[in-house]
């Protein structure tokens, strides 16, 4: 069975800076996504950015990028000049693919972020 | 294009009362996946359908849960009788594709916060 794990419950940084969170998983399929969710106080789920892991180039999107370290099974969010709307909790999930893909979501245990102003 | 529906928004309950929650896709959307959400924790599977159809139930507590999607559009989730430990978020997302192998893209509902007191 796959597992995703996010070992920060908290994390805090300065409007306009950069920080980092983290993310590993464990599944013994070679083929999957990996994605990063925002969960604000709304609580909707809002997807920041995905990985497909055949692709060894490690996505962005604007300000958000992601270290993806396959053989490692990593897969870290870089969050650059970090603005108070970015404050949330974050998720990481993980999906199979191909045959074994039900579209279902197995999720980490959340990372809150705080931005300082 | 409207998002995905859920009612109530919030919901408090005496243990072993009864509880539904109600959930609306995005029309047209194939699959339908209900998440229950524990303070701290990240979302779990509770239930996924294709069209009316059971693709996963496998940790739905049966005992207690129910859920059916009459005519493949919208849901309901109940809980009958409820325990202190359900409380939780609970989540609705829907996805346009019935087919796996498809990269489909899964939109969240903002969920319902249900209190067992």
């Amino acid at each position: 069975a796959q597992t995703v794990t996010q070992s920060q419950p908290e994390m805090s940084v300065q409007e306009a800076e950069t920080v980092t969170l983290s993310c590993t998983y464990d599944t013994s399929e070679s083929d999957y996504y990996l994605f990063w969710y925002k969960q604000p106080p709304s609580r909707q789920m809002i997807l920041v950015i995905r990985q497909e892991a055949y692709k060894q180039q490690n996505a962005t999107e604007n300000r958000f990028s992601v270290n993806f370290q396959k053989a490692a099974k990593s897969f870290s969010l870089k969050i650059s000049d970090s603005q108070l709307g970015d404050a949330a909790m974050y998720f990481c999930a993980y999906r199979s693919r191909g045959s074994s893909n039900t579209g279902k979501l197995i999720f980490g245990q959340g990372t809150t972020l705080q931005v300082k102003p | 294009e409207a998002g995905v529906a859920q009612s109530p928004r919030y919901k408090i309950i005496e243990k072993r009362q009864s509880v539904a929650f109600w959930c609306n896709p995005i029309s047209g959307h194939a699959t339908l996946y209900w998440y229950q959400q524990i303070l701290g924790q990240g979302p779990k599977l509770l239930i996924q359908f294709q069209n009316n159809g059971v693709v996963d139930d496998s940790q739905l507590p049966k005992d207690r849960f129910s859920a059916e999607r009459l005519k493949g559009v919208d849901s309901t989730l109940k809980i009958q009788p409820a325990k202190l430990e359900d409380s939780a978020v609970y989540l609705c997302a829907s996805s346009f594709y019935a087919f796996w192998g498809v990269d489909e893209k899964l939109f969240f509902g903002s969920g319902t916060q249900l209190s067992v007191l």
